[in-house]
């Protein structure tokens, strides 16, 4: 199992700014994973961050966008740029266990005005 | 594209009432389901899973799912729901590596 904690729980942010979420997990992982849960939708994956490369991105998710850090093994940042009223939404970090079970973190409410 | 599909975006029970959450998957191939539920206030964590054999797998708080392979279909059922099952429900597929795909989830809510 693993056991990972998330900072801030929520924010709202003014458009244009950017906020940086933390992702902590109390076990070494090879990959950390972050999510966007829109209200009403469903999770999607915004990419993958790996220790010691540059994180890969899904389709329609950007670098520049959501800059992501993986300094260590245990932890992962995700920054949402250039905030606008469309990137309001819930971002959670995740890892796999074996069998590709998945973890979550408590998520992150973000509300850009 | 793989997608998932859950037929119903909120569901209303009474206590003891029989549940059942359908889920379809897109996928021709061997896939990995799961079914992971977010209490109030709660992490998302998983209900079951089914990987292989047993085509009908048991979890957690006395849910099951069936696995039909013909239908793409993983629904999920609980003879009799308690209001502490109040949460929402999300059916996930992995068709192998790290690429899990999610539903767009189900709300139940369970009156006392």
């Amino acid at each position: 199992s693993a056991v990972i904690s998330q900072k801030p729980s929520r924010d709202i942010c003014q458009r244009g700014t950017s906020l940086t979420i933390q992702c902590q997990v109390d076990s070494q992982v090879t990959m950390m994973f972050w999510y966007r849960q829109q209200p009403g939708q469903s999770l999607t994956l915004i990419a993958t961050a790996n220790q010691g490369s540059e994180a890969t991105y899904e389709s329609g998710f950007v670098i520049d966008k959501f800059p992501i850090s993986r300094p260590n093994l245990t932890f992962s940042t995700l920054t949402v740029s250039n905030m606008s009223p469309e990137d309001s939404s819930i971002y959670l970090c995740s890892v796999y266990t074996e069998a590709y079970e998945q973890y979550f973190g408590p998520g992150t409410r973000l509300t850009v005005t | 594209a793989q997608s998932v599909s859950q037929h119903n975006h909120h569901v209303i029970l009474s206590e003891a009432a029989s549940l059942e959450l359908g889920c379809n998957y897109s996928y021709g191939g061997t896939v990995n389901l799961f079914w992971y539920v977010q209490y109030p206030g709660q992490h998302l964590q998983l209900l079951l899973k089914y990987f292989s054999g047993d085509p009908l797998v048991k979890g957690i708080k006395g849910f099951e799912a069936e696995f039909i392979k013909s239908k793409f279909s993983f629904n999920l059922r609980k003879p009799s729901v308690q209001w502490s099952d109040t949460a929402e429900y999300f059916c996930a597929v992995n068709t192998g590596g790290f690429k899990t795909i999610f539903g767009a989830g189900t709300r139940l809510f369970v009156k006392a």
